[in-house]
């Protein structure tokens, strides 16, 4: 049971650039989250789905996009990076309707320059 | 809207002495709060939740935190503390009312036990 995983570990872009981040998860969970984590500012959802072929937009969803076209996968695009997305991405995903604490993965490191 | 905060940057304690890392919080409705901790180069992984019902609730690792309602306060204790718990933690905090099961979380505290 491998929990939330993401592809890739380590990325550096430069301007302009496109990338699709991967996160997979096994605990058949029906939400899952992308956010992105700075110095001193916590974690801000980026986007989140709520089921599979569902998607909605979180605190800071500008430069970004999703698909959940499979209920274990969830993809974070970037269509064309800017230095301002330079950050750690993480995944998180939980079960459905309810109380329950999100699990996350080990993040993503993207440097564009 | 929902917000946290976490006033302190970083909680600088000696091994065996108490721990508390400070949160307040703001929602409309009843929260639920959540605390967090990461580990170098790591993902977030889970301490603690409250959700209704004992002001003091316990978590992973020895660690508790205590919900007040009237200070809108969810700090996170621990009576001894251990170099090992030298860390990023975050408070997380979800209206119960938020689609989604949505979280906010604060900026973060760096804690370091000394030997």
């Amino acid at each position: 049971n491998a929990g939330v995983t993401q592809t890739p570990k380590f990325r550096v872009l430069k301007t302009g650039q496109s990338m699709t981040l991967l996160c997979a998860q096994d605990m058949n969970h029906e939400y899952m989250y992308w956010y992105r984590q700075d110095p001193g500012m916590g974690l801000r959802l980026i986007h989140y789905s709520v089921g599979e072929g569902t998607t909605a937009k979180g605190e800071v969803p500008d430069g970004y996009n999703v698909s959940r076209l499979k209920k274990q996968n969830f993809l974070l695009g970037l269509e064309s990076a800017a230095p301002s997305q330079t950050s750690v991405y993480f995944c998180a995903s939980s079960p459905g309707t309810g109380v329950y604490e999100q699990y996350f993965g080990p993040g993503t490191r993207l440097t564009v320059t | 809207a929902q917000s946290v905060a976490q006033p302190e940057d970083q909680v600088i304690v000696a091994e065996g002495n108490p721990l508390t890392v400070k949160c307040t919080y703001s929602v409309s409705g009843n929260p639920y709060l959540f605390w967090y901790v990461q580990y170098p180069n790591r993902g977030l992984q889970f301490l603690l939740k409250y959700i209704t019902g004992d002001n003091l609730v316990k978590g992973s690792y020895g660690f508790e935190a205590e919900f007040n309602k009237s200070q809108t306060s969810f700090h996170l204790k621990k009576p001894s503390a251990l170099v090992s718990d030298s860390a990023l933690y975050f408070c997380a905090v979800r209206d119960i009312r938020a689609a989604g099961n949505k979280l906010t979380f604060g900026g973060g505290t760096r804690v370091l036990v000394k030997p």
